[in-house]
């Protein structure tokens, strides 16, 4: 059973802070680690998938690093908006036809 | 991107009833994977299902429990049945095709 940790288990911030989170996972038979944010009542969306060990993708405010070697992934967003309150989801992916382990995500609140 | 739509988008139900869900999508999809998400929980799948085949269920899930149909490459069905309290949670159908895609899920409680 593959064990894929998010922290923290939730995050309040305000408007402007800038903020991050960490996914781990077991470094060996990795694929891709997707990243995801779910907004109440919407699908989850996309916003990264990386494959290689050092990689960094950015996404206007929201960006992230990999590390497969130690098994972790970093998600910042920069000046947080109230429209990024959502659950952030990372998800490990051991292989092309292989199912994806999520983690159990991290809820971010952004404040007035 | 896929175009996806789950039904229903939520529902209360009485324990013993059953629940049908359905995945419509715009195009053709290979694998269809259903999620469920039971509160603090992490998303997990349940099955994974191809046409033309009986879907392949994940430890701890029994098709009598959750059967799963797949009549075509568009479209699939997942039904929560004899539901208890447990079984409250967001469901989620997956389709892949040259990408992982997301219905907007749904959320069922039991009562």
């Amino acid at each position: 059973i593959l064990n894929v940790e998010q922290s923290p288990q939730s995050l309040h911030v305000q408007e402007g802070d800038s903020t991050n989170f960490t996914c781990s996972f077991p470094s060996s038979n990795f694929y891709a680690l997707h990243w995801y944010r779910w907004e109440t009542a919407k699908s989850p969306e996309a916003l990264f998938v990386m494959t290689l060990n050092g990689d960094e993708k950015k996404k206007g405010r929201i960006s992230a690093t990999l590390n497969t070697k130690e098994g972790y992934s970093y998600l910042y967003i920069k000046g947080s908006q109230p429209e990024d309150s959502a659950t952030y989801l990372c998800a490990l992916h051991t292989g092309t036809a292989s199912k994806l382990t999520f983690g159990t995500g991290t809820r971010l609140q952004v404040t007035l | 991107s896929a175009v996806i739509s789950q039904k229903p988008s939520r529902d209360i139900c009485q324990r013993g009833t059953s629940l049908t869900i359905q995945c419509q999508v715009d195009s053709q999809v290979t694998m269809m994977f259903w999620y469920r998400q039971q509160p603090g929980q992490s998303l997990t799948l349940i099955a994974t299902a191809n046409q033309g085949s009986e879907a392949t269920y994940e430890s701890g899930f029994v098709i009598d429990k959750f059967p799963i149909s797949r009549p075509n490459l568009t479209f699939s069905t997942l039904t929560v049945s004899n539901m208890s309290p447990e079984d409250s949670s967001i469901y989620l159908c997956s389709p892949t095709r040259q990408g992982i895609f997301f219905g907007q899920g749904t959320r069922l409680t039991v009562v």
